[in-house]
C-alpha cells in the first residue's frame, strides 16, 4: 500500500520568496515515480514535476525542484522566486512504475503568495 | 500536442439517472485513468484503462464503471446517481511503462446531483 503525507493544510508566502512544501511518503514497491501537481481555484490538476525512485539526481523544472531524500522517504517541493500565479493547491502524489500505476495522492497544500 | 480533453465539463444530475463522461487522451498514450475528488475525500482512483482493457479498480461500487475504445478514449458511466457522487471527475493519461512515466490530467468533469 502507498500513503502520502501532507503536513501543511495552508501556507502563506511573500512573493518573490521561496517556497518548499513538504511531503512523505510510505511505500512497499521497490521502484515508484514521485509527482507533485498544482490545482488552481478552475480545478485543472496541473503536472509540475516527477522524480523517479532510482533518479540519482533531484529533479529540475524551471523554478521548481524537487527534494528528494530517499532514506527520509521524502519529496519536498521547491518553488523559487514565487509569483502570484502560485497561489493554488498542490498535491503530493506517488505511484508504482510497473504494476499498478494508479496515483495516490495526499489531502495537499493551499498555497497563497501574498503581493 | 493536443492535452488530455474531457466533455462535457459540467453536468446537473438528478437522483437515480445515470451519467457518462467521456476523456480523449494525448496522441500516442494508450492508458486512461480515472479519478473522482471530493472536498471529503480528496483525490481517490476509481479505474484504469490499458488497451481496452481495465487494469486496475479502485475501491468503488459496481455503479461505478469505464471502458476503453481502440482508439484510446475512455468514457465512465455511473448508474443510479447518488447525492455523495457529487464531485470533480478527472481523467488521466500516460504512455503507461514507458519513461518517463508523467500522467496528464484534463480538466475535468463537475458532476453535480441533485
Amino acid at each position: 500500500a502507498q500513503k502520502i503525507t501532507q503536513t501543511q493544510p495552508g501556507m502563506f508566502v511573500q512573493e518573490k520568496e521561496a517556497v518548499t512544501l513538504d511531503c512523505t511518503y510510505d511505500t512497499s514497491d521497490p521502484s515508484y515515480g514521485l509527482f507533485w501537481y498544482k490545482q488552481p481555484s478552475s480545478g485543472e490538476m496541473i503536472f509540475l514535476i516527477y522524480q523517479g525512485s532510482y533518479d540519482q539526481q533531484n529533479a529540475t523544472e524551471g523554478r521548481y525542484s524537487l527534494n528528494f531524500q530517499k532514506a527520509r522517504k521524502s519529496a519536498n517541493l521547491v518553488i523559487s522566486a514565487s509569483q502570484l500565479g502560485d497561489s493554488a493547491m498542490y498535491f503530493c502524489a506517488m505511484s508504482a512504475i510497473f504494476g499498478n500505476e494508479k496515483l495516490t495522492f495526499g489531502t495537499g497544500t493551499r498555497l497563497t503568495i501574498i503581493p | 500536442k493536443a492535452g488530455v480533453t474531457q466533455t462535457p465539463r459540467y453536468l446537473i444530475k438528478t437522483r437515480g439517472q445515470q451519467v457518462t463522461l467521456s476523456c480523449s487522451p494525448i496522441s500516442g498514450h494508450r492508458s486512461v485513468s480515472w479519478y473522482q475528488q471530493t472536498p471529503g475525500q480528496g483525490l481517490q482512483f476509481l479505474f484504469e484503462y490499458f488497451s481496452e482493457t481495465q487494469r486496475n479498480k479502485g475501491n468503488f461500487p459496481g455503479r461505478f464503471s469505464g471502458r476503453q475504445f481502440s482508439n484510446s478514449r475512455s468514457e465512465m458511466n455511473v448508474s443510479t446517481l447518488e447525492l455523495g457522487d457529487s464531485a470533480l471527475y478527472l481523467c488521466a493519461s500516460s504512455p503507461r511503462g514507458i519513461a518517463p512515466y508523467e500522467q496528464y490530467f484534463g480538466p475535468g468533469t463537475r458532476l453535480t446531483v441533485t
